[in-house]
């Protein structure tokens, strides 16, 4: 079956502008995570939807946002970019079941340059 | 809270030689620990996983992984490395009351040498 499909690949924004990047998880995943990597930070985890509902939030600003549809695909949306945003965006999908171990798969990742 | 430590940021062996990528970790629950590589400009591809089943885990691509927890260790090891095995190997590890959240170590960039 198919996998963790990100769109779009390579994305150059301009500092002020905003971005949506999309993530289409494994048929039948229902939790969607998004990390950023970055050189100096490695990788850190965004946030996670499940159901169409935040469940999880790691420490980044308001200006990083996500929401997620009916059919499980999810948005994440970065406000007013800054040059410290360039990174790669990486999605995780997984059943999202609780106090049951989860299997976690990545998408290629959504580059983002800001300049 | 918890935490993964990678204790070796680069890590360089000959073709055919043994590799072993270290691995501590920290967690006040039942942890679920997993092993992914990413190879360059590429996503992360999972290796291996760690669920309480057994200690010994075997991954895809001839790696293994033995999950010590008087140690809180999590080392990943294969008996002859590949050239294709040079890539970055991330330790990770989850709580299985998370959901999806998962916290990464730093990172061991492995370099095999011809």
């Amino acid at each position: 079956k198919a996998g963790v499909t990100q769109t779009p690949r390579y994305l150059i924004k301009t500092r002020g502008q905003q971005v949506t990047l999309s993530c289409s998880p494994i048929s039948g995943h229902r939790s969607v995570s998004w990390y950023q990597q970055t050189p100096g930070q490695g990788l850190q985890f965004l946030f996670e939807y499940f159901s169409e509902t935040q469940r999880n939030k790691g420490n980044f600003p308001g200006r990083f946002s996500g929401r997620q549809f009916s059919n499980s695909r999810s948005e994440m949306n970065v406000s007013t970019l800054e040059l410290g945003d360039s990174a790669l965006y990486l999605c995780a999908s997984s059943l999202g079941q609780i106090r049951i171990p989860n299997t976690i798969y990545f998408g290629e990742g959504s580059w983002l340059t800001v300049v | 809270a918890q935490s993964v430590t990678q204790l070796d940021s680069h890590v360089s062996v000959s073709e055919g030689t043994p590799v072993l990528l270290r691995c501590n970790y920290s967690s006040s629950y039942s942890p679920s620990l997993f092993w992914y590589v990413q190879h360059p400009n590429k996503g992360l591809q999972l290796l291996l996983k760690y669920t309480s089943a057994a200690t010994l885990v075997k991954g895809i691509n001839g790696f293994e992984a033995e999950f010590k927890k008087s140690e809180t260790s999590f080392h990943l090891t294969k008996p002859s490395a590949h050239m294709s095995d040079a890539a970055e190997y991330f330790c990770v590890v989850s709580q299985d009351n998370q959901g999806g959240k998962l916290i990464f170590g730093q990172g061991t960039e492995l370099s095999v040498k011809p």
